[in-house]
């Protein structure tokens, strides 16, 4: 079964530290792999895009890696901001452009 | 400017009323898509639509309805047989080569 699975559930860091979130996938084949930035009672905004022989994009102070060996993507977030407080979802498309969307990692920071 | 429009923002619905949800679009894509969101779970899909006059049901589009008649337009229909209405509900497009997603800013319905 085609499942994305993020980890930590919530987490909570200080203004100005940096901080990793995690997915894993069990999809199959797989097309790309998405990271969303959702804030509360909002829309998702799109932060990367990273196909298949991609292992690194970057989007300002966003970094995201795939491994498509072991399925495992993260989100690096450095110097965060108050603004980052969000939810990050990760959302792994398959060839047939399924979306399977992780249930999301609650991000909060703290002044 | 251009994006995905949704309305309302918030919606109350009595049990047994049908309601209707809006999403616009100005961004030309043929592809929309209707989620719903509930706390703790990744984003479900309802319908989608690649191309006016066609649609396909999603993971759980029981208790729902869609209609393309419009490129810009996909409205939603929560009716009485969806049995757990009260979610947040998120209308996306994209374009040809799907590679992307653009969401609107959502609508709260809850059922009073």
């Amino acid at each position: 079964k085609n499942q994305v699975e993020q980890s930590p559930q919530s987490l909570i860091i200080l203004e100005g530290k940096n901080c990793t979130l995690q997915c894993n996938y069990t999809v199959s084949p797989f097309s790309n792999l998405r990271w969303y930035k959702q804030d509360t009672g909002r829309g998702p905004v799109s932060l990367t895009i990273m196909t298949f022989s991609e292992n690194t994009k970057s989007n300002g102070r966003y970094t995201a890696t795939l491994d498509a060996d072991t399925k495992q993507s993260s989100l690096h977030i450095t110097a965060s901001q108050l603004s980052d407080s969000a939810s990050y979802i990760c959302v792994v498309v398959d060839s047939n452009y399924q979306l399977i969307w992780g249930a999301g990692t609650k991000l909060i920071i703290k002044p | 400017d251009g994006g995905i429009t949704q309305s309302p923002k918030y919606l109350f619905r009595k049990e047994g009323q049908n309601v209707t949800l809006s999403c616009e679009q100005n961004l030309n894509h043929d592809a929309m898509y209707w989620y719903r969101q509930d706390p703790g779970q990744g984003l479900r899909l309802i319908y989608y639509s690649q191309i006016v006059n066609d649609f396909q049901k999603g993971d759980i589009a029981e208790g729902y309805s869609v209609s393309r008649e419009k490129k810009e337009s996909f409205p939603l229909t929560v009716t009485s047989a969806q049995k757990n209405p009260t979610a947040f509900y998120l209308c996306a497009s994209s374009n040809r080569d799907r590679l992307e997603a653009f969401f609107g800013q959502g609508t709260r319905l809850t059922v009073v």
